[in-house]
């Protein structure tokens, strides 16, 4: 089965520019989170959609920031215009049901803005 | 605000030893708990699930809970330097409320 899918796997632009991250859910799930993690944050939930829904988003750090889920299997993640504090690894995952349950991990982007 | 606190180690361990690995957590209305399993530039996998008081079992990995105490815990028996990786505990209350993750334990299992 195919696990959780995002792409680009690394990116690297420069400050200004705008970022798009994708995420392809595990197929039958219906929840889906971003989450961006650094060394000294650690893990930290972005935003969360159940059924192409956005439940909470309160993770998200500004305005320049935004996540959509156009379909149920598909999501992308933009930032605009990214700054070298945005470097970090994001990650989208998936579950079926809803938030307090199984959480699967796609592989991340890692994202360095210079 | 609801945390979730874990020693960052690094805990160090001989190969063949118990790991244990130890959480606590903040918010008393915390239905489920996770434990993740981290390797060094890859993303957090899955490796264990309990919602109820007690311990579960999975091969060589249980993970124990105690919701009077608010703390959970994961035993690694017969460590392998394979397990050697960073162990994110995860907790959850019921319904649509988000998942809290820990900032991880560091596991180093040596030969």
């Amino acid at each position: 089965d195919a696990g959780v899918i995002q792409s680009p796997r690394h990116e690297v632009t420069e400050m200004g520019q705008e970022v798009t991250l994708r995420c392809k859910l595990i197929s039958g799930h219906n929840s889906l989170f971003w989450y961006r993690q650094t060394m000294m944050r650690g893990l930290e939930l972005l935003i969360y959609f159940n059924n192409n829904v956005p439940i909470d988003d309160s993770g998200m750090p500004e305005d320049r920031f935004s996540a959509k889920m156009p379909n149920a299997s598909f999501s992308t993640l933009k930032i605009q215009p990214s700054e070298p504090r945005d470097s970090a690894v994001y990650f989208c995952a998936s579950s079926f049901g809803q938030s307090s349950y199984e959480q699967y991990f796609g592989p991340g982007t890692r994202l360095t803005v210079t | 605000q609801k945390e979730v606190e874990q020693n960052s180690g690094p805990l160090s361990v001989p190969e063949g030893a118990i790991a244990s690995l130890n959480c606590t957590y903040s918010d008393r209305g915390s239905q489920s708990f996770f434990w993740y399993r981290q390797y060094s530039g890859k993303s957090p996998e899955l490796i264990m699930s309990i919602y109820s008081n007690g311990d579960k079992e999975d091969g060589r990995f249980t993970a124990q809970l105690n919701k009077a105490s608010q703390y959970v815990s994961l035993l690694i028996r017969d460590s392998q330097p394979s397990d050697s990786a960073t162990y994110l505990c995860a907790v959850g209350p019921s319904g649509y409320s988000t998942l809290t993750f820990g900032k991880g334990t560091m596991l180093l299992v040596s030969p």
